[in-house]
């Protein structure tokens, strides 16, 4: 099955020490997105990617950095993990076609990060 | 920037029982609106949405929504919930030309057998 994939599903990391969660997908979708969603808080957009154009929310901090090799694969870089990055980490995708706001978006499962 | 109100978080109720969600959006401009649903341990995953045409939405597993304009809302309702139903529902919404989805802060709802 087509599909969106997210490694680890749970990740455990020190205070400041540099962590990447990855993201792949068989959709050979255009655009891949980043979500950070905090507990009992809706899932908040961190950037996206249109194909290799990358896309940064204004309030994104920028301890957040991202990557996309390929279309396949997205990364999310936290450079120094706080305690306030706790939280899942939500990869989409969506086609990018046309009507791209009315582009229904492709979950994976999240990731958990904790940090200690 | 929009933003999405969802009233309600916890909502418990019987199998058999009727739902109704509600969804109020602040954005005057064209919108397009999306029902996501998280069933326990799995990933978010669409359940309707509406962009133009029939103001009233039928999704899948017999969930439907009505967007109201004049109200700004895009409330979800099911006439008889069942245990699978149980699940995190989320309100979601882009504007005309933008991909960015501003979510609510969802509803955890409980169906009890």
């Amino acid at each position: 099955d087509a599909m969106v994939i997210q490694n680890p599903r749970y990740q455990v990391t020190q205070f400041g020490k540099p962590v990447t969660l990855s993201c792949s997908q068989t959709l050979n979708h255009n655009v891949m997105y980043w979500y950070q969603q905090k507990s009992s808080q809706a899932p908040k957009l961190l950037f996206h990617y249109y194909d290799k154009d990358f896309n940064n929310e204004a309030d994104t901090p920028d301890n957040f950095q991202s990557r996309r090799p390929n279309t396949s694969f997205c990364f999310l870089d936290i450079r120094s993990p706080g305690l306030g990055d706790a939280a899942m980490y939500l990869c989409a995708t969506s086609r990018g076609e046309r009507t791209i706001s009315t582009d229904t978006q492709y979950f994976g499962p999240g990731t958990r990060l904790t940090v200690l | 920037a929009q933003s999405v109100s969802q009233h309600n978080h916890h909502v418990i109720l019987s199998e058999a029982a009727s739902l109704e969600l509600g969804c109020n959006y602040s954005y005057g401009g064209t919108v397009n609106l999306f029902w996501y649903v998280q069933y326990p341990g799995q990933h978010l995953q669409l359940l309707l949405k509406y962009f133009s045409g029939d103001p009233l939405v039928k999704g899948i597993k017999g969930f439907e929504a009505e967007f109201i304009k004049s109200k700004f809302s895009f409330n979800l309702r099911k006439p008889s919930v069942q245990w699978s139903d149980t699940a995190e529902y989320f309100c979601a919404v882009t504007t005309y030309g933008n991909n960015r989805l501003a979510f609510g802060k969802g509803n955890q709802v409980v169906v009890i057998p």
